[in-house]
């Protein structure tokens, strides 16, 4: 079993919808919890940061972590063209960060 | 406006032949990570530097790869030989020790032939 596990998708939606990108764990260790947005052919963007479980929200972004069930949400609301991209989830325990392997979104004009 | 700087870009070589990498993380971090990514894989990680020390890579084929933190501004990953698996787009990221936050390059995009 993979540390963090991340459904590809893709996941296609029209404009305006809201998102809801998943992550699963097995590591209680992880303390901090990461998303990424990944355009492509770029590097990874760091998009929300969170060290404990509860809400974070960022304009139109919010990261949820649900430590108890091993689960980390991000959602976003009013998607854009613009929001299309790979989304990477990642955590760190200790020294080591670990990556989902993303999911893939595409927001339809 | 800092940022991960990675060169080269992009690279073409032939098998057999030696690539080194370059990476300057940004001003203030004091950790590196060089990772790899492939569709099959996702991102891998081949080393990680703390304070310029190499702390972990456990991750790199020893016989070919090897990572060098020659300076506070300067991180290399070299192949050598390089072998067409080797093709895949290589990262480098900086951060601070014990936070969340990694901050990537664009990334070396690598083929051999």
């Amino acid at each position: 079993q993979k540390e963090v596990e991340q459904d590809p998708g893709p996941l296609s939606v029209p404009e305006g919808a809201i998102v809801s990108l998943n992550c699963t764990y097995s590591n209680s260790a992880f303390q901090y919890f990461m998303w990424y947005r990944q355009y492509s052919r770029k590097g990874p963007e760091l998009l929300m940061y969170t060290y404990s479980s509860g809400n974070k929200e960022d304009g139109r972004f919010t990261a949820q972590v649900d430590k108890s069930s091993k689960y980390i949400s991000l959602f976003i609301r009013d998607s854009q063209p613009s929001d299309s991209a790979t989304y990477l989830c990642a955590m760190r325990a200790g020294n080591q960060f670990y990556f989902g392997t993303g999911t893939s979104l595409t927001v339809i004009p | 406006d800092a940022r991960v700087t990675q060169t080269p870009r992009h690279k073409v070589t032939e098998m057999g032949q030696e690539v080194t990498m370059r990476c300057q993380p940004i001003l203030g971090h004091n950790t590196v990570f060089w990772y790899r990514q492939t569709m099959m894989q996702g991102l891998e990680l081949l080393a990680y530097f703390r304070n310029r020390a190499p702390l972990d890579d456990s991750g790199m084929p020893k016989d070919r790869f090897s990572a060098e933190m020659p300076d506070a501004t300067l991180a290399t990953l070299k192949i050598q030989p390089s072998e067409p698996r080797d093709s895949a787009v290589y990262f480098c990221a900086s951060g601070w020790t014990n936070t969340g936050e990694l901050f990537f390059g664009e990334g070396s995009r690598l083929t051999v032939l």
